[in-house]
């Protein structure tokens, strides 16, 4: 089965610091990730996603995540962090299984503080 | 273009009351679905659709009924509420286009069962 761990329930930085937000993953064969953000009362906003090729993808918004297949591991990286990062950000991946649909980590909370 | 859009945003149900959850999408996706969200555990799936006429369960679908008649409309009905069912529940759509293809995200409807 399909699982995706967020070990950090909060995660806080200062404006203009780099920033992480870890996750890591659990599945059969190759892995198809996914970094979504949750800003308060939206819903989720796709960031990146990892397929296959570079391990280091860019996305939106200045986000970047660290592919690391030995380590299972899907890290989000921000060079400078920005005070309108602040949001809820769930990393999940693609199901074999349930119409392929994803399974979720249980999210982080990043706060950048000014 | 609108995206997925969800009726309503807000509701509060009385327990035993019943309800149905408005999810439209105008971007022809085939794949439709419905997550709850819940404080610590991320989104879990409740029901899935692969296309109009078609429909399957999720890891929750207790209590809860879908149906596809169309491509664009995925309505999610509770039969009898109960508050375990209070959460915030978001519709999500993608093509039909693999592991690879990012869902897209209602704004989600926050139910409180009393």
């Amino acid at each position: 089965a399909q699982s995706v761990a967020q070990p950090e329930d909060q995660v806080n930085v200062a404006e203009g610091n780099p920033l992480t937000v870890k996750c890591t993953y659990s599945v059969s064969g190759n892995p198809y990730l996914f970094w979504y953000v949750q800003y308060p009362n939206r819903g989720l906003q796709f960031l990146l996603k990892y397929i296959t090729g570079d391990n280091l993808v860019k996305g939106s918004y200045g986000f970047e995540a660290e592919f690391n297949k030995s380590q299972t591991s899907f890290h989000l990286k921000k060079p400078s962090a920005l005070v309108s990062d602040s949001a809820l950000y769930f990393c999940a991946v693609r199901r074999h299984n349930y119409g392929q649909n994803f399974v979720f980590g249980p999210g982080t909370r990043l706060s950048v503080l000014p | 273009n609108a995206g997925v859009t969800q009726t309503p945003k807000f509701q509060v149900l009385k327990t035993g009351q019943s309800m149905t959850l408005q999810c439209a999408q105008d971007m022809n996706h085939e794949y439709m679905s419905w997550y709850r969200q819940d404080p610590g555990m991320g989104l879990r799936l409740i029901h899935y659709s692969v296309g109009a006429g078609i429909t399957d369960q999720g890891e929750v679908p207790n209590g809860y009924n879908v149906s596809r008649s169309t491509t664009e409309d995925f309505p999610l009905r509770l039969l009898s509420a109960a508050p375990s069912q209070t959460s915030v529940y978001f519709c999500a759509s993608s093509y039909r286009g693999g592991r690879h293809t990012e869902a897209f995200f209602g704004q989600g409807t926050r139910l409180t069962v009393v």
